[in-house]
């Protein structure tokens, strides 16, 4: 079935550094993909999405690019903050399903 | 334009006993997805509601089982709790047949 594999965590980064969250997907049809952040305590943002190959998601300068051909949706942001801290996950939904397949999600600290 | 609500925020229950969490969806949405998320793990489906009936379940026992009333809102009841079911319940509404969905604020669920 559909699935999500996304880069363990946790991930520890000094404020202004770069960063990069892998995630690859497994999926039978044309899924769009997610990213959604969960700050502690609270329930899931929607962060950006993609709905085809090539299209490119951004908000708050984080982008990812959907990328049919290695099957990923990497996320990045270029100078992460702290208050960027927090769990990240990749999702995907295909048209086939009506459900939402998670990845396990990782773990972001920005330290000053 | 209230986003998704769900209640209680947090429940103890003794293991054996049934639960019931509500979910209002965001206006203009009419289909409601429960998910679990267990500890330090991405939420898993449940199931989805629409027009008052399940449309698709995902992997969890008859234990689990919901309603969606004429308003669109929506009930998740957990019977024969087991200490397992311990986790995050989450609730997320959508338009039918679009992929985003926003997701509420989470009831915690405590087993003991």
């Amino acid at each position: 079935g559909d699935s999500v594999t996304q880069m363990e965590g946790p991930v520890t980064l000094s404020e202004e550094a770069f960063l990069t969250i892998n995630c690859t997907y497994t999926a039978t049809g044309y899924p769009s993909l997610f990213w959604y952040v969960q700050y502690p305590g609270e329930g899931l943002q929607l962060l950006l999405k993609a709905t085809k190959a090539d299209d490119k998601g951004s908000n708050k300068g984080f982008e990812a690019t959907y990328r049919k051909e290695t099957t990923s949706f990497h996320l990045e942001k270029g100078s992460v903050q702290v208050s960027d801290s927090a769990v990240y996950f990749c999702a995907l939904s295909d048209p086939s399903n009506n459900d939402m397949r998670f990845g396990a999600g990782t773990r972001l600290t920005v330290k000053p | 334009d209230a986003g998704v609500t769900q209640s209680p925020t947090h429940l103890i229950k003794t293991r054996g006993q049934q639960v019931t969490l509500r979910c209002s969806p965001k206006s203009g949405h009419d289909t409601v997805s429960w998910y679990q998320q267990a500890l330090g793990q991405g939420p898993q489906f449940i199931f989805q509601y629409y027009e008052e009936e399940e449309r698709q379940r995902g992997n969890f026992p008859d234990r689990f089982s919901g309603h969606q009333f004429p308003n669109y809102s929506s009930e998740l009841n957990v019977n024969a709790l087991l200490l397992g079911d311990s986790a995050l319940y989450l609730c997320a509404s959508s338009l039918a047949y679009t992929y985003e969905q926003y997701f509420g604020p989470g009831t915690r669920l405590t087993v003991t």
